[in-house]
């Protein structure tokens, strides 16, 4: 089975805090994901990442970085956060092979930026 | 701009009933779909994919559809179960300067009455 482990189910910070949120997988695949999910909006984009070291913007990707220093984990910055960074924040990950384009999702991290 | 979408937010069926959620989508270069499962506080799990030169799959209790002429994309779920009440969303895989995304409907909710 694939395993996406993201490190906190719920988290409360603060405006300004810088905030990271981790996302680990166990399977060795090369490509994650971050997503968050808003009602009425559905899933979108922050950023992926399609190895070690190399990250791409997604939808949006503004007041977010990411780090994937390691290919088992990925890592969603907020640098500043903001109470509109309020949201669910999802990683994914996908296999290699036949199965390639499948993502794979984390639990989800709960963020309420007070 | 073209995008992933679904015909109605909400569905309610009883238990023993069969279920047809609905999807949209109007990039016709798609070649590849998703059905995803999301229940209360989880994270999205894949049911069944399809490609786009199938009109039909079939797996244990579920069935996609796609209808490449009308853009249309349908998940009928066989005898309906408690279990199976969530948010269910559809994604079209859509490729952009050499790389895959997945782009994601907002959702249909499944209520299954007992």
């Amino acid at each position: 089975d694939v395993k996406v482990t993201q490190s906190s189910r719920y988290l409360v910070k603060r405006t300004g805090e810088k905030v990271f949120l981790e996302c680990v997988q166990d399977m060795d695949h090369e490509n994650m994901f971050w997503y968050r999910q808003d009602p009425g909006l559905g899933l979108r984009l922050i950023y992926f990442s399609y190895d070690v070291k190399m990250k791409e913007k997604g939808d949006i990707p503004e007041g977010y970085s990411v780090s994937r220093e390691k290919k088992e984990r990925f890592s969603l910055i907020l640098e500043s956060a903001s109470t509109n960074q309020t949201s669910m924040y999802l990683c994914a990950i996908t296999q290699r092979g036949l199965a390639k384009n499948i993502q794979y999702f984390g639990a989800g991290t709960r963020l309420s930026v007070l | 701009g073209e995008n992933v979408g679904l015909h109605l937010p909400t569905l309610s069926v009883q238990e023993g009933d069969n279920s047809i959620i609905n999807c949209a989508y109007s990039n016709s270069a798609s070649d590849y779909f998703i059905w995803y499962k999301q229940e209360s506080g989880k994270g999205p799990q894949f049911i069944i994919d399809i490609r786009s030169n199938m009109d039909k799959r079939q797996g244990q209790r579920v069935t996609v559809l796609l209808n490449k002429t009308v853009k249309h994309l349908s998940l009928q779920i066989a005898a309906t179960q408690p279990g199976d009440s969530a948010v269910y969303f559809c994604a079209e895989r859509e490729t952009q300067g050499g790389s895959e995304k997945l782009v994601f409907g907002k959702g249909t909710k499944l209520t299954v009455n007992p």
